[in-house]
Order: C-alpha cells, then structure tokens, then sequence
C-alpha cells in the first residue's frame, strides 16, 4: 500500500515567484493535514481537511498561503508570491478517521532564494 | 495553548551505549503524547504514543516511553543503541489523538562507533 506521497521532493524559486506543493494521501483517508518546519524551529500545524473541507486553517500564516482539495482526494499548497522566510520543509499528513494515527509523507524542502 | 521542550538539540552516544532523550510539555488536561521519528530522507514515523492507562508504553524498534504526569514530562529510553537509530526525534501533544499536533523542535541523535 503507497504512503503519504509529496511532490517535489525539493523546490528552489525566486522571492517573488510562485511555488505549487502537492502531497497524495493514502487512499481512504479522508483527513489530511500540512505541517511546517521552519529550520532550526518546531514543526507547526497549517491546516486539516476534512474530505474537501477545511476543518481547521487557524495555523496558515498569511493569505499568501492558499490549500486546495478539490475532490477529497490529493491537496495543493500554493504560495504566491514566495517569501524568504517560507524556505522550510512542508510535511503533509493524513489519516482514515478525524484524531486518528497520522502518516506523514517525506516533506517538500521549499528554499526560497 | 499546548507546548513541548525538548531541551537536547544535539546527543551522541555510544552504540550500544542506552539513551533517554527528554521531553516536557505544557496542557491543562490529560494530554495526548507521541514521539514521532525522521530518519534522513525519511517521512515522519511514529514510534510510539500515549493516550490513557498504563504510563510506560512501549514503541517500535525497541523504544519506549514514560508518561510522568507530576513531572509533566515523556522521556523517550532505549536500553542499547544502534547506529542506523541516528535520526531527528520529535516529540509532540495532541488535544484530540492525532488532530494538529504541536511538535518539540526535535533532537538530533548521532551514534558513534
């Protein structure tokens, strides 16, 4: 059975630019979750779909930051336009039932130049 | 708002060598605990959790934990290390299971010859 899967696993790109993170969840799982790790810092909640509803969006940082499942199936997080401090490493999660166990994906490296 | 220390940034030890890493963590009630696990390249994994009862709970490659609610603290042991153990450990709280975790900032284990 595939796990969490997030696309690309690193990404590069100018300030200004706009950067696309997708992550697949295990099939089934109609909880999903964002996470991000700043370096050097905790990693910090950024939101949790229900199937294709945002159940919970209170960690999103700023409305450059824009969550998507259309579908209830995989999820985009679009930053536009990137900032310097956005460079970090953005986790992906889900789960079968809401405060179920968890499966995280291996993490989009974001370096914003 | 629920919070975690984890006061070691950095331990080497031993192969072979026994490890406690520590955790605090702040919440006003009976709190949900994790210690998650990234090895390079590597998705978060879980190692182990507690919820409720029994306050030693024992986790996956040989790990365990315990739950000191008078220390508010859940010291992540393991009695003999193994190189390929060298990873980033996490511990994190939930309020509900596995809903927006707050994680620790993460303890780096380096294992020595």
């Amino acid at each position: 059975e595939a796990g969490v899967t997030q696309f690309p696993s690193h990404s590069v790109i100018e300030k200004g630019q706009t950067v696309t993170l997708r992550c697949d969840p295990i099939s089934g799982h109609d909880n999903l979750y964002w996470y991000r790790r700043v370096m050097g810092k905790e990693i910090k909640f950024l939101l949790h779909f229900v199937k294709e509803s945002k159940q919970d969006e209170s960690g999103m940082p700023n409305n450059r930051f824009l969550a998507e499942r259309t579908g209830g199936t995989y999820s985009t997080l679009k930053v536009q336009p990137a900032e310097l401090e956005d460079s970090g490493v953005y986790f992906c999660a889900s789960s079968q039932e809401t405060g179920g166990e968890a499966f995280f994906g291996q993490g989009t490296r974001l370096t914003v130049v | 708002a629920q919070s975690v220390t984890q006061p070691d940034i950095h331990i080497t030890v031993s192969e072979g060598a026994s490890l406690e890493l520590r955790c605090n963590y702040s919440y006003g009630a009976t709190p949900y605990l994790f210690w998650y696990v990234q090895s390079p390249g590597q998705g978060l994994q879980l190692l182990l959790k507690y919820f409720s009862g029994d306050t030693l709970v024992q986790g996956i490659k040989g790990f365990e934990a315990e739950f000191k609610r008078s220390q508010s603290s859940f010291n992540l042991r393991k009695p003999s290390v193994h190189w390929s153990d060298a990873a980033e450990y996490f511990c994190a709280v939930g309020v509900l299971g596995y809903q927006k975790v707050t994680f620790g900032i993460g303890t780096k284990l380096q294992v020595i010859p």
